[in-house]
């Protein structure tokens, strides 16, 4: 069966410090992979998606990036973290074999900037 | 483009009662329609989903939905409510063929005692 796992579950971080939250699907080949943010009180915002290795794209400009290095590894960082990155971050998967195409979502890593 | 709303951002009901929630969507082309729910600090799980298949869709945990094209509709319903049912609920809508999901902006389902 596939499960998908994110670390770390959570992290506090000062302004300006860096950040790298990682997530790993296993049981599956060549995902579409996905990060969402939640901010408080607020709906699910797509960040980047991706359909391959190297494969990024960027749904929102921001502060953040991410990187596919592996066909089932998904990173998401940044240089220099803002207050406004606060928020839970959640990573996805699906593929792309004919029917519904729901996503797996991860357990979620809560940031917190201060 | 495709759209989901989900009417009402705050839902509350009595233990036992009905559980209605509403979801609204837009789309050019056939849709594929999904109902998550997620509870604090959690993932999102994969509550029902609609196929085409059957307009009536039985989900985990009790709950259903109805896909209704002539309203453009998929409410999520659960005859009786439980305790463990607080949580927050999104519907959403596929996207094209890159295997995105539009989301609603979510229904908070508080049940009271």
């Amino acid at each position: 069966s596939q499960t998908i796992h994110q670390w770390p579950a959570t992290l506090v971080q000062p302004v300006g410090s860096p950040l790298s939250l990682e997530c790993t699907v296993e049981g599956t080949s060549n995902p579409n992979l996905y990060w969402y943010r939640q901010a408080a009180g607020r709906g699910l915002q797509l960040l980047f998606y991706s359909v391959g290795i190297g494969q990024i794209s960027s749904e929102v400009p921001q502060n953040l990036s991410a990187s596919r290095p592996q066909d089932r590894q998904f990173i998401l960082s940044s240089k220099k973290l803002l207050l406004s990155d606060s928020g839970f971050y959640l990573c996805a998967w699906n593929v792309m074999a004919g029917g519904p195409r729901e996503q797996f979502f991860g357990p979620g890593t809560r940031l917190t900037v201060l | 483009a495709q759209s989901v709303t989900q009417l009402g951002s705050h839902v509350s009901v009595s233990e036992g009662a009905l559980v209605l929630l509403r979801c609204n969507y837009s789309s050019s082309v056939p849709p594929y329609l999904f109902w998550y729910v997620q509870y604090p600090n959690q993932g999102l799980q994969l509550l029902l989903k609609y196929t085409s298949a059957a307009t009536l869709v039985k989900g985990i945990n009790g709950f259903e939905a109805e896909f209704k094209k002539s309203e453009t509709s998929f409410h999520l319903t659960k005859p009786s409510a439980h305790m463990s049912d607080a949580a927050e609920y999104f519907c959403a809508v596929t996207s094209s063929n890159t295997g995105k999901l539009i989301f609603g902006q979510g229904t908070t389902l508080q049940v009271k005692p």
